[in-house]
């Protein structure tokens, strides 16, 4: 069956800390990838996604991730992490064929202290 | 600016009773969705449409049904609310079946079932 695996359920940085937050798939076949946010008492929203092309994409608010085919991986990252970064993070994937449909990981956790 | 509506934040109710959520979204979408986030296992497909009148199960549809009969509406129907429905429901829109990755998610219906 098709499962997107994060790594930490919950991780705790100090400001300016690096981030990097674990995605892994088990797919096969073409995917798209995607990392959605939810800030404390908001909706959740689209983070960045990799459909095709350069496997390093950039999203809003400095974070980006890389897709290693070799290694179902699609990783979160940001250089500098700030108290509003604070927030539940969703990967999720979704095989490029079809009436497919997402399937989300079951999240990260991120407090950030100040 | 994109707008997915969900028509209760919060509801209580009793073991037993029909549940209506309602959801719109304003961006002439294709697709709409009906989600469950519960802590620790991120967010699972209950039921999905491509088309008005249109429905699919997704994986976890037992409990639930689901109507849409307008492009912008898309109803869950809890026929008889058990505890274990007990959640937050989340509706999402995206536009069409090639972006069905980009959604649009609601602000989330926080249920409680007595």
């Amino acid at each position: 069956a098709q499962s997107v695996s994060q790594h930490n359920h919950h991780v705790i940085l100090s400001e300016a800390a690096s981030l990097e937050l674990g995605c892994n798939y088990s797919y096969g076949g073409t995917v798209n990838l995607f990392w959605y946010v939810q800030y404390p008492g908001q909706h959740l929203q689209l983070l960045l996604k990799y459909f095709s092309g350069d496997p390093l994409v950039k999203g809003i608010k400095g974070f980006e991730a890389e897709f290693i085919k070799s290694k179902f991986s699609f990783n979160l990252r940001k250089p500098s992490v700030q108290w509003s970064d604070t927030a539940e993070y969703f990967c999720a994937v979704r095989l490029n064929s079809g009436y497919s449909t997402l399937t989300f990981g079951k999240g990260t956790m991120l407090l950030v202290s100040p | 600016d994109v707008k997915v509506t969900q028509s209760s934040r919060y509801l209580v109710k009793r073991t037993g009773e029909k549940v209506f959520l309602e959801c719109v979204q304003d961006m002439d979408h294709e697709n709409m969705f009906w989600y469950r986030q519960d802590p620790g296992l991120g967010l699972r497909l209950i039921y999905f449409s491509y088309d008005v009148k249109m429905k699919e199960k997704g994986d976890i549809p037992e409990g639930y049904s689901v109507s849409r009969e307008k492009k912008e509406r898309f109803s869950l129907i809890l026929e008889s609310a058990s505890t274990n429905q007990t959640s937050m429901y989340l509706c999402a829109s995206s536009t069409s079946w090639t972006n069905t990755g980009e959604l649009f998610f609601g602000e989330g219906s926080r249920l409680t079932v007595l």
